[in-house]
């Protein structure tokens, strides 16, 4: 077992859903959480950062940790097409942070 | 959010051939810089961990003498592909970390490696 689980999907929405995308991890040493966005042949960009459980909202982004569940969770709203990009939870105990495979979302007009 | 500058964008070269990526912290020293490899449609995999002035630290399975990694300031890191062969291609990306604790790294935009 993977120590980060993420769906690659591809997640195919129309613009303006929200969109919950999703990873579960099974080490519970893990304090920190983080989303990364990433285009195309570019390097990921971080969009969320938190070290505890409960929600953590930045504009359409909300990050939601459940530390119980292991499970975490990035929502959008009102998609855009300029959202559509592969979407990574990374996680760490330190400061090396362990990715999933990342999700690859696309909002469609 | 901090600027880490990764250059070359894209680079193909020879087999046999080794090529030199570099990673840069713009606006903030850097201690401990990350390499990463992302295969398409996977994940990003850690490959080492470079500490300013000192050797590098490198993952299990990543051979050091192929990927030379110099962290020669607390600025800039090096990663040198020698010998390189074409299962070498991949996206090699660079992370910095500011020192202190609790603070994430930030990622350059990666390097395109094509060997033929």
């Amino acid at each position: 077992q993977k120590e980060v689980e993420q769906d690659p999907g591809p997640l195919s929405v129309p613009e303006g859903a929200i969109v919950s995308l999703n990873c579960t991890y099974s080490n519970s040493a893990f304090q920190y959480f983080m989303w990364y966005r990433q285009y195309s042949r570019k390097g990921p960009e971080l969009l969320m950062y938190t070290y505890s459980s409960g929600n953590k909202e930045d504009g359409r982004f909300t990050a939601q940790v459940d530390k119980s569940s292991k499970y975490i969770s990035l929502f959008i709203r009102d998609s855009q097409p300029s959202d559509s990009a592969t979407y990574l939870c990374a996680m760490s105990r330190s400061y090396i942070p362990t990715f999933g495979r990342g999700t690859s979302l696309i909002v469609h007009p | 959010g901090a600027v880490v500058s990764q250059h070359p964008s894209w680079v193909i070269c020879k087999s046999g051939t080794s090529v030199k990526i570099e990673c840069r912290s713009l606006d903030f020293q850097a201690t401990t810089m990350f390499w990463y490899r992302q295969f398409p449609k996977q994940s990003l995999m850690l490959m080492a961990t470079s500490n300013e002035g000192s050797k590098a630290t490198y993952e299990q399975g990543v051979e050091k003498d192929k990927f030379l990694i110099n962290h020669a300031s607390l600025t800039l890191s090096t990663l040198t592909v020698t010998s390189a062969h074409p299962e070498d291609s991949s996206f090699y990306i660079c992370s910095a970390r500011p020192p202190g604790e609790n603070t994430e790294a930030f990622f350059g935009q990666g390097t395109r490696l094509t060997v033929v």
